[in-house]
């Protein structure tokens, strides 16, 4: 199954509202994380099934959708959550995920 | 707290064999699956694999049979076993806890260990 991100890359303010996209080729149903990777890092899980938060991740983070088609959104940005973001499928084997996106 | 550790040979030549494990501290194998994912530098993630304590595992069709994941000869270990590298192998390899109350999302990841493959 591929997921495909959008945009690649994301240029936001402080405080700002942005949303990422994930698309997958075909139905996953609500097989889906979010993560967040910083530079030198490994990847933080945010979300699981689609929409649930993970322990600890703040509220502003919010994720939606189910089937092919998934929201990841971030309320009020904070200076912390200029990263990377992937999407990751897990409704069946191979596990993919998607080719990232920069918040910047 | 689960935490994950990697290590193994960084730097291989063509046609040479890459071999990791990963230690898991604060928690056992059972329950879980066990994952590989790599990263070469500044591209995406890639799942490699991933094992469960009874020693089942499944692997990247990508990788074409060339990756082996195993259960580790001390407790609480598992390995990856990669054959035939090149240039395209190098990444930054992770080994990553598949969590069944996350529906096998990802919860606990090691830091990573850099593979370079070069001549």
């Amino acid at each position: 199954i591929q997921l495909t991100q959008s945009p690649s890359s994301l240029s936001a303010s402080l405080g700002d509202k942005v949303t990422v996209t994930c698309r997958a080729s075909q139905g996953i149903s609500s097989a889906l994380a979010w993560y967040q990777q910083k530079p030198g890092q490994a990847p933080d899980l945010l979300i699981y099934d689609a929409s649930t938060l993970e322990g600890g991740v703040p509220s502003r983070f919010s994720g939606s959708g189910s089937g092919t088609d998934f929201t990841l959104t971030i309320s009020g940005l904070q200076p912390e959550d200029f990263a990377t973001y992937y999407c990751q499928q897990f409704n069946s084997y191979p596990r993919t995920f998607g080719q990232g996106t920069k918040l910047e | 707290q689960v935490q994950l550790q990697e290590w193994g040979a960084g730097l291989l030549k063509p046609s040479e064999t890459l071999s990791l494990t990963c230690a898991v501290y604060g928690g056992s194998l059972s329950g879980s699956y066990w994952s590989w994912i790599r990263q070469p530098p500044g591209k995406a993630l890639e799942w490699i694999g991933e094992i469960n304590h009874r020693g089942s595992s499944t692997h990247n069709p990508s990788l074409e049979s060339r990756a082996t994941i195993s259960l580790g000869t001390s407790q609480n270990q598992f390995s990856l076993s990669l054959s035939s590298v090149t240039a395209a192998d190098t990444a930054l390899y992770y080994c990553a806890r598949g969590s069944l109350s996350r529906g096998t999302a990802f919860d606990y990841w090691g830091r990573g260990t850099l593979v370079t493959v070069s001549s």
